[in-house]
């Protein structure tokens, strides 16, 4: 079946870095892909999306890049602060549901 | 402020006592839905609803029941809790089907003896 999943469980950059977290989906009838940030003990917070439709999307400090051709996704933070050290979920979605992955934890080294 | 809020934030009980994790949302949103998040499997998606009366079975939803009798709340039922069921719950709103960015409550952790 459709599963959304990451390349790495865990990411460790020094602060000031730039951050790259990878997400692989097989589902190539997603309508759109979104990022969610996890801090801990609060629920995921919307980051960015993109729909199927687009190849790249900023949004402040943040960069997603979607291929299609290799059913790929990535988050881009630049400037990785000690405040982006959470887990980071991305999400596929269509119709009426998403599907997560499960999650990369990111560590920002001071 | 905007917001989901779930209740109770920590919940112990035991195997067979039916218990109700409430769930509302201020921002008029249609959609509502449910997630367990477990370790190792991510969120997994157990009910949602697209509108007042209008829910639907997700991944996961084996154990569970919901109810959408109001656009704001979203309750999660578990008529016969089993220890299966301890695990880490989350309520999400958002303005309709289909909307990428979807509100997250602060969860509910749920243990099951």
């Amino acid at each position: 079946g459709e599963s959304v999943g990451l390349h790495l469980p865990t990411l460790s950059v020094q602060e000031g870095d730039n951050s790259i977290i990878n997400c692989a989906y097989s589902n190539s009838a997603s309508d759109y892909f979104i990022w969610y940030k996890q801090e801990s003990g609060k629920g995921p917070q919307f980051i960015i999306d993109i729909r199927s439709n687009m190849d790249k999307r900023q949004g402040q400090r943040v960069t997603v890049l979607l291929n299609k051709t290799v059913k790929h996704l990535s988050l881009q933070i630049a400037a990785t602060q000690p405040g982006d050290s959470a887990v980071y979920f991305c999400a596929e979605g269509s119709n009426y549901k998403l599907t997560f992955g499960k999650g990369t934890l990111l560590t920002v080294n001071p | 402020e905007a917001q989901v809020t779930q209740n109770p934030r920590y919940l112990i009980t035991v195997t067979g006592k039916k218990l109700t994790v409430t769930c509302s949302q201020n921002m008029n949103h249609e959609y509502m839905s449910w997630y367990r998040q477990d370790p190792g499997l991510g969120l997994r998606q157990i009910y949602y609803s697209m509108n007042v009366e209008v829910t639907d079975k997700g991944d996961v939803p084996e154990g569970y029941k919901v109810s959408r009798k109001e656009k704001r709340n979203f309750p999660l039922i578990l008529e016969s809790p089993s220890p299966n069921q301890t695990s880490l719950y989350f309520c999400a709103s958002s303005y309709r089907q289909g909307d990428t960015e979807a509100f997250f409550g602060q969860g509910t952790r749920l243990t099951v003896v």
